[in-house]
């Protein structure tokens, strides 16, 4: 079973400086990946996706994320943050099961930005 | 569109009550997803509809909790009856086509049972 890990539940950093929130998958195959962001009492939305092809992913609000098969890692990073950036950042992992996609989220990690 | 509609938004009700959360998942979107989430086990996927057939109900927590999807514009979940334990927020969500878009979630329904 594919499993996810987000080592860090907490995390804080200062407006402006860079980020890096980490994520490792347990899959045997490639997966499929996802890192969504779910602001305080909303749902959650993604911000971009790897399938294939360039291991290094864009995604929206300035977020990128870089797949290393090596270490089994999805990390995603922003180089400069912004105070609205704080919200609680979700890696996911799908595989098809029986034509059908079965997505585990990990724990989750909670960002708070400082002035 | 409007997106993922959930309702209620929030629902306080007593341990051994009935409860019933309401989905209407986006338009064209053939993929219904609930979750509950809460602080100690993060994100759970509880079951998922695919044309509105149940595909996976592996993660329902119980025999207490039941789900339906008796048409492509709505999905229910109730606890039946409901316990402490149970409080959370509870998430539904949607996707269409290949099996690895993105899903969209609603609001979420925020579940406490007193």
């Amino acid at each position: 079973a594919q499993s996810v890990t987000q080592p860090d539940i907490h995390i804080t950093v200062s407006e402006g400086a860079s980020l890096e929130l980490r994520c490792n998958y347990s899959y045997g195959a490639t997966p499929y990946l996802f890192w969504y962001v779910q602001s305080p009492g909303q749902g959650l939305q993604l911000l971009l996706k790897y399938f294939s092809g360039d291991t290094l992913v864009q995604g929206i609000k300035g977020f990128e994320a870089e797949f290393k098969r090596s270490q089994s890692s999805f990390n995603l990073r922003k180089p400069s943050v912004h105070w609205s950036d704080a919200a609680e950042y979700f890696c996911a992992v799908a595989l098809l099961s029986g034509g059908y996609q079965k997505v585990t989220f990990g724990i989750g990690t909670k960002l708070q930005v400082i002035p | 569109d409007a997106g993922v509609i959930q309702s209620p938004r929030h629902e306080v009700t007593e341990m051994g009550q009935e409860v019933t959360l309401r989905c209407k998942p986006i338009s064209g979107h053939n993929s219904l997803f609930w979750y509950r989430q809460t602080m100690m086990r993060g994100l759970e996927l509880l079951i998922y509809f695919n044309n509105n057939v149940p595909i996976d109900d592996s993660g329902m927590p119980e025999d207490r909790f039941s789900a339906k999807m008796p048409n492509a514009s709505f999905s229910t979940l109730k606890i039946q009856p409901s316990e402490p334990r149970d409080s959370a927020v509870y998430f539904c969500a949607s996707s269409s086509g290949l099996p690895y878009n993105e899903q969209f979630f609603g609001p979420g329904t925020r579940l406490t049972v007193l």
